[in-house]
């Protein structure tokens, strides 16, 4: 029974560069968090997906960062021409449709390095 | 708005030592709280949780009991071991905006505990 997978556990990019992470969910799973951590700041909530449909994106950056979540294949969240402020632990969550959105299951996290 | 706020780490203990990580919070309405760890190199994971006032949560020798006079949900243990050392974020679920259920987290304390 797989947890939530998240790959790559360590992505290394050059300012400018596009970041790519990848998050399978839990089987039967169809709603995804992502979340960014950084030492100072916590966790900090980007994303809310259900298949095909962004439900909650407040605390996504209005540029450079997009998030989608297809019908077949893990979700994605994309980092266009990243920074170096862009560096941080990526963790994506996921949870059973229709009830609780609350108890939350978390992948290992990317650890993003922008050189 | 809807926050939490917990004790700063790092809390460094020697084994089999009494734990509290204080937690407070503000919010809305009738909030869940809940606690969830982070060991080293992991994602989070769900501790415990309650839903209304005068629960307590309990796993792993752990508890917190939701206190609304005080909107606190202070986690105890009473004899900590190595393997506890990890991250503990404690977070509130409530409605926001629009109507979803939505997590909000503190900044994490962060425990070492000592052989």
């Amino acid at each position: 029974n797989a947890g939530v997978m998240q790959n790559p556990r360590h992505l290394v990019r050059r300012r400018g560069q596009e970041a790519r992470l990848r998050c399978s969910p839990m089987k039967g799973h169809s709603h995804v968090y992502w979340y960014r951590q950084l030492p100072e700041e916590g966790l900090k909530f980007m994303v809310y997906l259900q298949k095909e449909n962004i439900i909650d994106e407040s605390g996504m950056p209005k540029e450079r960062f997009s998030a989608e979540f297809p019908k077949e294949g893990p979700s994605i969240l994309r980092i266009q021409q990243v920074v170096r402020g862009d560096s941080a632990a990526y963790f994506c969550a996921s949870s059973p449709p229709g009830g609780l959105n609350e108890k939350l299951f978390f992948g290992s996290g990317t650890q993003l390095s922008v050189l | 708005g809807n926050s939490v706020t917990q004790m700063e780490g790092p809390v460094t203990l020697s084994e089999e030592a009494f734990l509290t990580i204080n937690c407070t919070y503000t919010a809305t309405g009738y909030p869940s709280l809940f606690w969830y760890v982070q060991y080293p190199g992991e994602g989070l994971q769900l501790l415990l949780k309650a839903t209304k006032a005068d629960d307590k949560g309990s796993n792993k020798g752990f508890e917190a009991t939701y206190r609304k006079e005080t909107t606190s949900f202070h986690l105890e243990k009473g004899s900590v071991q190595v393997s506890d050392s990890a991250v503990y974020f404690c977070a509130l679920s409530a409605r926001n905006a629009g109507n979803n259920r939505k997590l909000i987290w503190g900044l994490g304390t962060s425990l070492a505990v000592n052989p």
